[in-house]
């Protein structure tokens, strides 16, 4: 149950794209399509943003999108805006159990 | 309007015991799949523990054997029992619900309780 691998921080100018990488392994990602994707600000529960590697929860932003490619997941915004500045985790079903990603913070230069 | 309200935390000696409780208002712990994620201070998420239909659990290789999840369906309350509390067990835990029918994702998440295991 080793957490998943993500980019310690990753910024961008506002109206870019960035992206988001969550690699893990034979055992979560590259197994089942439930990936999923959470925003916290600090101080506060997180939030879901992304559902079975691609989907959006009704009311998220259309600028939140989510692939998957074997053992790496990746979300990406576009449009960046002030307020996209937070820290995302990603998360994986892992048969029974879940795990979740170290952490990306993300910063709006 | 789901709510889920835990209580609970606070400072406990290495090797001591402590209960937290999430109080779900809005929602049945008892059809719901429920869970327990906790963050160290300053660190990221680490999920723990989840209580899925029928009672079937899962736990964390770090917490298994030491913590368990448990629920009170007349009190509609979920709990963490924490035995031989670590250090490395400090963290705000946060219980949330899984949502099976369409997001497979965790949508309601509870403030989070302070757990603080020092001597």
């Amino acid at each position: 149950q080793s957490a998943l691998t993500q980019p310690a921080s990753v910024s961008g100018s506002p109206g870019q794209s960035i992206s988001i990488s969550c690699t893990g392994t034979s055992s979560d990602v590259a197994s089942y399509n439930l990936v999923s994707w959470y925003q916290q600000y600090p101080g506060k529960a997180p939030k879901l943003v992304i559902y079975e590697v691609s989907e959006r929860p009704s009311g998220v932003s259309n600028r939140f999108s989510g692939s998957k490619s074997d053992n790496t997941a990746s979300l990406t915004i576009s449009g960046l805006q002030a307020e996209d500045e937070a820290d995302y985790y990603c998360c994986s079903y892992a048969g029974g159990h879940y795990v979740f990603g170290l952490g990306t913070k993300v910063t709006v230069l | 309007e789901v709510q889920l309200v835990e209580s609970g935390g606070g400072l406990i000696q290495p090797g001591g015991s402590l209960r937290l409780s999430c109080a779900a208002s809005g929602l049945a712990v008892s059809n719901n799949y429920m869970s327990w994620i906790r963050q160290a201070p300053g660190k990221g998420l680490e999920w723990v523990s989840i209580m899925y239909a029928g009672e079937n659990t899962f736990y964390a290789d770090s917490v298994r054997g030491r913590f368990t999840i448990s629920r009170d369906d007349s009190k509609n309350i979920l709990y963490l029992q924490m035995n031989t509390l670590r250090a490395e067990d400090t963290a705000v835990y946060y219980c949330a619900r899984l949502e099976v029918a369409t997001t497979m994702g965790f949508d309601y998440w509870g403030q989070g309780t302070l757990v603080t295991v020092s001597s």
